[in-house]
């Protein structure tokens, strides 16, 4: 079974930057497919970006284009999400998850709220 | 871009009977690359369904996923307490790659 484990919750300002990561302790088989999904208070999934099991190359959801980095380690497997100029719209829960082979959204972490707040 | 639109918002049932949740591509879902999640209040959605039809590791067979191009279902054939939650569901391929549908809740009659 893959777990994901997030970083803690975080409480930001306008304008500041936030990093979340996500660590699979001990997992050392096949490669694995990172992306990030978001949800704010009371509404739906957003997709974010990740890693295209396609060709391994990072793509990024048009509306974060500018302002979203996502890396990553591997040993161990950590994948990280940098979020810039943060605004109270960025107020969400923020999930790592991993990709498979039908593109579904398959091992979900915990969960990180990022709140922004003046 | 790819939109999908979920159907209907909200779906009020009672335990035993039988749900039909609906999801519409705006085009056509290539590959039929369409997967459907639950999410309960407080937890992290849940694969249940994916390439449209495939039933997730460890999901009951009550839940079920059909059709194929645009129109996509999801029927769970005789709810259970635990099956109230919200749903949703998400395709690859079209821009934006990956997307969701903006949900629906079932609820408890």
């Amino acid at each position: 079974q893959v777990q994901l484990v997030q970083s803690g919750a975080e409480v930001k300002k306008p304008g500041a930057s936030v990093r979340v990561s996500c660590t699979v302790p001990g997992y050392t088989y096949t490669k694995l497919f990172i992306h990030w999904v978001r949800q704010a208070p009371g509404r739906g999934l957003e997709w974010m970006g990740g890693f295209d099991p396609e060709d391994g190359r990072i793509i990024y959801a048009q509306m974060f284009q500018d302002r979203v980095t996502m890396t990553e380690d591997t040993s161990p497997i950590t994948a990280y999400m940098d979020l810039s100029s943060l605004s109270s719209d960025d107020t969400a829960v923020y999930y790592c998850v991993t990709v498979d082979l039908w593109r579904q959204f398959l091992h979900w972490g915990q969960g990180t709220l990022v709140a922004v707040s003046s | 871009e790819i939109v999908l639109t979920q159907s209907p918002g909200t779906l009020s049932l009672s335990p035993g009977e039988r749900a039909t949740l609906s999801c519409r591509a705006s085009q056509r879902v290539s590959g039929n690359y369409l997967a459907w999640y639950q999410q309960k209040p407080g937890q992290a959605p849940r694969l249940l369904i994916y390439g449209a039809s495939s039933t997730a590791t460890g999901i009951p067979d009550r839940f079920s996923g059909s059709g194929s191009g645009t129109d996509f279902t999801l029927t769970i054939s005789r709810l259970e307490p635990e099956d109230f939650a919200v749903y949703y569901c998400q395709q690859y391929g079209s821009s934006p790659k990956y997307s969701f549908g903006q949900g629906t809740k079932l609820e408890i009659k």
